[in-house]
Parts: C-alpha cells; sequence; structure tokens
C-alpha cells in the first residue's frame, strides 16, 4: 500500500500570509504513461464532506480561487494557501489515485493565529 | 447537477450490521464508479472499497473484507454499503464518492454522509 505522509500535522497562519503543506508518498505517484501525478488535494470542513481543490496535484478546481496551488511531483507534493482567508479554516488532505487502496494522507489542520 | 445523497443517520449495538445507501442523479448512474470512504470521530479519512455500477463488481479495502458489501440498484440508481459484526471503533461518518474515472480517478462529489454510532 502507498502510505501519505503529511505535515504538518497542523499550523495556525495570520490572516493574509501564507500557509503550505507538505504530502510525501511512499511510492511515486507519477504515471509514466500520460505524465500525471495521480495526487490530488481536499478540503475538509467540520459536517460537510470534503471538498476537491486540486487535481493532478497542480490543476486547480474550477471555482477554486487561485490563492491555492499546488506543485510538486513524484513522491513529494505541497499545497500552498497563498493568503489565508477567515473561510480557508479546515483540514486539508492529500490522497493518491495511482493504485488501490486509496489512500489519505492524515490530514493537516489550518487554524487562524 | 450531479448529486448524491445518503440515507440517515443509524445507532447500532455491537456485532449488528447497518445498511448506508446513496442515491444518486444528475448523470448516467452505471459509468462512474462509487467509492465508500469513512470518518472515525478526531480520525482521518479511510477509504473502504470501490464498487462498479455497471456489472456491480467491487474492490475492498483488506481492512473490510468479509465484513463489507457493496451492492448496486440499477433501477433506482442507488448504491448500497453494507457493514456487519459491527464494533465501537466503526463509529464514523461514512461516505459515498464517485469516481472521476472508471476507478482511477478521484472522488467529486461526495454524498453528505451518514453518521453510523456503534455502542451497547
Amino acid at each position: 500500500d502507498i502510505v501519505m505522509t503529511q505535515s504538518p500535522d497542523s499550523l495556525a497562519v495570520s490572516l493574509g500570509e501564507r500557509a503550505t503543506i507538505n504530502c510525501k508518498s511512499s511510492q511515486n505517484v507519477l504515471s509514466s504513461s500520460n505524465n500525471k501525478n495521480y495526487l490530488v488535494w481536499y478540503q475538509h470542513k467540520p459536517g460537510q464532506p470534503p471538498k476537491v481543490l486540486i487535481y493532478w496535484a497542480s490543476t486547480r478546481e474550477s471555482g477554486v480561487p487561485d490563492r491555492f496551488s499546488g506543485s510538486g511531483s513524484g513522491t513529494d507534493f505541497t499545497l500552498t494557501i497563498s493568503s489565508l482567508q477567515a473561510e480557508d479554516v479546515a483540514v486539508y488532505y492529500c490522497q493518491q489515485h495511482y493504485s488501490t487502496p486509496r489512500t489519505f494522507g492524515q490530514g493537516t489542520k489550518v487554524e487562524i493565529k | 447537477q450531479v448529486q448524491l445523497v445518503q440515507s440517515g443517520a443509524e445507532v447500532r449495538e455491537p456485532g449488528a450490521s447497518v445498511k448506508v445507501s446513496c442515491k444518486t442523479s444528475g448523470y448516467t448512474f452505471i459509468s462512474y464508479y462509487i467509492n465508500w470512504v469513512r470518518q472515525a470521530p478526531g480520525q482521518g479519512l479511510e477509504w473502504m472499497g470501490i464498487i462498479n455500477p455497471s456489472g456491480g463488481s467491487t474492490n475492498y479495502a483488506r481492512k473490510f473484507q468479509g465484513r463489507v458489501t457493496m451492492t448496486r440498484d440499477t433501477s433506482t440508481r442507488t448504491v448500497y454499503m453494507e457493514l456487519s459484526s459491527l464494533r465501537s471503533e466503526d463509529t464514523a461518518v461514512y461516505y459515498c464518492a464517485r469516481d472521476t474515472n472508471m476507478g482511477l480517478g478521484w472522488f467529486d462529489p461526495w454524498g453528505q454522509g451518514t453518521l453510523v454510532t456503534v455502542f451497547s
């Protein structure tokens, strides 16, 4: 199974400041057949289902604010919130869909400092 | 628009079974696989398995094999997840989520979640 490890487990950032979340997979999730990273980022708020923010590691979902960006390839990935807003308080998860079982990182809780 | 609407909260005693439904609308039912994911209190997201609504084939996470059964009813566009031999550790919110690419994609959209509580 591919193990997904996020860091940090939580972080507190001032409004308007940058938040950076890292995700490391135990195996490569870059497909050689289509050169795509099978890595997605979700935002999860209490009482709501998770919401897709970024897919293929760096493609922003339609309607997602451009302060959210994803980067990385192979085994190391990053989600960046360039200017944290109050509505961004949530838990963020990375997930690989390169192989079964699908696996998630343990989540990173983002709060306002 | 695409919607997945799940059944309501359930309470069960240890050893019992629970069956959660996920009714879909807004797209061709047999064209998209459905995943099940759960989140225990204070824990992260855990993938349980996937079903192909077209033929009914399934693939379960090793942890749940022998205890979980995923089925579908094409006439009502509904997918079901049944978990048996419940224990307190199965207390969680259970989500269904559509797979974006024939079992190779990410999950979007998700159902609203169903809280299953197991206690004696």
